[in-house]
């Protein structure tokens, strides 16, 4: 079955750190670009951050640049997103989602998501 | 950063009914655009890449269509299933990919 699943989100202090991982299955990993999107609760979709299929290329939107670091490895067929220095407008429900070959490509398929809250 | 905006935030439509939800570009995307749907408590699904390609397993009573600045979703007749959030999406230039503030779909 091809499928993403997320996981290590949680309750965090602001200021604090965190780790997303992403565990994929079912399709070859390292043929697609990958990246992380956000809803905050009740709001609309985020762009956070994609990485290439090599880790050549990665980009951060500028919300999170210089606190968060996406990586890949491609031997485990998974996905990471290091999360410094949180912020209580970093709460949302974090996607791990698949691109295509290419990054500036359409995403094709999202996991359920993991659910971080930045709260004192 | 290219702002994306759609029309209408919500839409009430019938069932059997067609909807037309409206996407509008900052700036020219070329077709460089995608179409997601959300349900309540389940991630968005693809429906539409390159503005007007269905992808896989889409029904054909979804299809989109436009250029450069202006996109459209339409749904030929609405089932009950159709009901939910819609964002579009570019992917012409990034960082950042930028997504809609959405559009809600709403029985009539």
């Amino acid at each position: 079955e091809v499928q993403l699943v997320e996981s290590g989100g949680g309750l965090v202090q602001p200021g604090r750190s965190l780790r997303l991982s992403c565990a994929a299955s079912g399709f070859t990993f390292d043929d697609n670009a990958m990246h992380w999107v956000r809803q905050a609760p009740g709001k609309g979709l985020e762009w956070v951050s994609g990485i290439s299929w090599n880790s050549d290329i990665i980009g951060y939107a500028d919300s999170v640049k210089g606190r968060f670091t996406i990586s890949r490895d491609n031997a485990k067929n998974s996905l990471s997103l290091q999360m410094n220095s949180l912020r209580a407008e970093d709460t949302a429900l974090y996607y791990c989602v698949k691109g295509k070959q290419w990054l500036g490509n359409w995403f094709d398929l999202w996991g359920q998501g993991t659910l971080v809250t930045v709260s004192s | 950063e290219i702002v994306m905006t759609q029309s209408p935030a919500t839409l009430s439509v019938s069932p059997g009914e067609r909807a037309t939800l409206s996407c509008r570009a900052s700036q020219s995307i070329s077709t460089n655009l995608a179409w997601y749907q959300q349900k309540p408590g389940q991630a968005p699904r693809l429906l539409i890449y390159n503005a007007s390609t269905r992808a896989t397993g889409i029904p054909a009573r979804f299809s989109g269509s436009g250029s450069r600045t202006e996109f459209t979703l339409t749904i030929s007749s609405l089932q009950s299933e159709d009901f939910a959030v819609y964002y579009c999406q570019q992917y012409n230039i990034w960082p950042p990919y930028t997504f809609g503030q959405g559009t809600k779909l709403e029985i009539k």
